[in-house]
């Protein structure tokens, strides 16, 4: 399979417990982004990597957040100090650089949930 | 902030009609519109995408029609079949700034046989 992955699929935690989640996108895809989603929503923009570098980050993403992608590759989106409204679904998606047509493939994201 | 207004929130159609999906945005930057879509426990997979240079695209038996003096684009599902039951969104996005997408609050699309 050549699609983006994420690991885990589900996570439960007590609140104030920190999580990590993982996303490996597609070979060789330059843009790599993170998105939440909340039941009956759609994703919300948290943040976006091209290469190695963090280009943007959203408001949603407090100090609690954090993201890396430190070879360019994979990347990590951990969050300290959990509370019950950070459960969601977190999503990955990748895209390559210079792709016209600018479409970006998720991953079948992580569901958080914050006991 | 809302930027991408999608309706209806759900929409129920028998086997064989039209479903119908409206969006309305209010950023004019935005120059790349997709359709998702989604089903429960996946990620969204992309469905079909315009861009403003043209009114219409059709792929198969999904068409979207963009107007972009009403900054308003919707998708057509012709022949609909009860595995086209999911949710859809319309999102948006700006190709010159990273392309990061906004997208529509959804809308759960159920076929009946």
């Amino acid at each position: 399979d050549t699609g983006v992955s994420q690991d885990p699929r589900h996570k439960i935690t007590k609140r104030g417990q920190n999580v990590t989640f993982r996303c490996d996108p597609i070979s060789e895809h330059n843009r790599l982004y993170w998105y939440r989603q909340t039941l009956g929503q759609g994703p919300e923009f948290l943040t976006y990597f091209q290469n190695e570098a963090q280009l943007e980050k959203s408001r949603l993403l407090s100090d609690r957040f954090s993201a890396e992608r430190p070879k360019g590759s994979f990347s990590t989106l951990e969050i300290q100090r959990t509370e019950q409204g950070d459960s969601a679904m977190y999503l990955c998606a990748s895209s390559p650089t210079g792709d016209p047509t600018d479409t970006q493939y998720f991953g079948p994201g992580t569901r958080l949930t914050v006991l | 902030q809302q930027q991408v207004k999608q309706s209806p929130q759900s929409l129920i159609v028998q086997k064989g009609g039209i479903s119908i999906i409206n969006c309305a945005y209010e950023n004019t930057a935005f120059d790349y519109f997709p359709w998702y879509q989604q089903f429960p426990g996946k990620g969204p997979a992309l469905l079909i995408a315009i861009r403003p240079d043209v009114s219409e695209k059709k792929e198969g038996r999904f068409t979207i029609s963009f107007n972009k003096s009403a900054k308003q684009f919707s998708l057509h599902i012709m022949d609909s079949q009860p595995g086209d039951s999911a949710t859809y969104f319309c999102a948006a996005s700006i190709s010159s700034s990273g392309s990061r997408l906004t997208f529509g609050e959804g809308t759960q699309l159920t076929v009946n046989p």
